[in-house]
């Protein structure tokens, strides 16, 4: 079975850039996540999708970040522009369901992002 | 209050000892527990799952959960130098589009 596909893994630009990071869910799965971990943090969880749609993006700071699951399969995110406390690496996890037991997330490499 | 704490690291044990990492969480609805571990540089990876009160035993490792306390554990027996990383607690509700929650990870280190 294939794991989760994250690109770039790593990205250097400049406050006030912007920079888009692509994920590839497991084959499958219904649910994918993007998660931001900072240095010395744990996960904090940016966006949720079931399938296409939008089912928690509490956390997402959007008006600079946003984020899409065409087709439900792969997905994007963008962050426009970029402060230097994006600094972080972004994790993207996908899981077979998001709402049963003993559903685990499947993490990628992640891509780690470094704002200047 | 953070939904998720962890007891501060880093944690460092001597090889062969246990290693005792402590969770405690906010929201009296979670229903499912998981530890990752998570090597420097890498992803985090799933150890263990639990979701009823009561010890759970996986090799060298039990988690323990007490839903009146809000507080889960995690033993790690005959401890070896490849267990040092860091280990993330995580809870969630298992309703639709419940979110899993991580707390900020506590540093283990065994020395050989």
């Amino acid at each position: 079975e294939a794991g989760v596909a994250q690109s770039p893994r790593y990205k250097i630009i400049e406050k006030r850039q912007s920079v888009a990071f692509w994920c590839n869910p497991i084959s499958g799965h219904a649910t994918l996540y993007w998660y931001q971990q900072i240095l010395g943090q744990g996960p904090k969880l940016l966006i949720q999708f079931q399938n296409n749609g939008v089912v928690d993006d509490s956390q997402l700071p959007k008006d600079r970040f946003s984020a899409e699951r065409l087709k439900g399969v792969d997905s994007t995110l963008k962050i426009q522009p970029a402060k230097l406390e994006d600094s972080a690496v972004y994790l993207c996890a996908s899981s077979p369901t998001g709402v049963r037991y003993n559903s685990p997330l499947h993490f990628g490499n992640g891509t780690r992002l470094t704002v200047t | 209050q953070k939904e998720v704490e962890q007891n501060s690291g880093p944690l460092s044990v001597p090889e062969g000892a246990i290693a005792s990492l402590n969770c405690t969480y906010s929201d009296r609805g979670s229903q499912s527990f998981f530890w990752y571990r998570q090597y420097s540089g890498k992803s985090p990876e799933l150890i263990m799952f639990i979701y009823s009160n009561g010890d759970k035993e996986d090799g060298r490792f039990t988690a323990q959960l007490n839903k009146a306390s809000q507080y889960v554990s995690l033993l790690i027996r005959d401890s070896q130098p490849s267990d040092s990383a860091t280990y993330l607690c995580a809870v969630k509700r298992e309703t639709s589009g419940s979110r899993l929650t991580f707390g900020e990870g506590t540093q283990l280190t065994v020395n050989p």
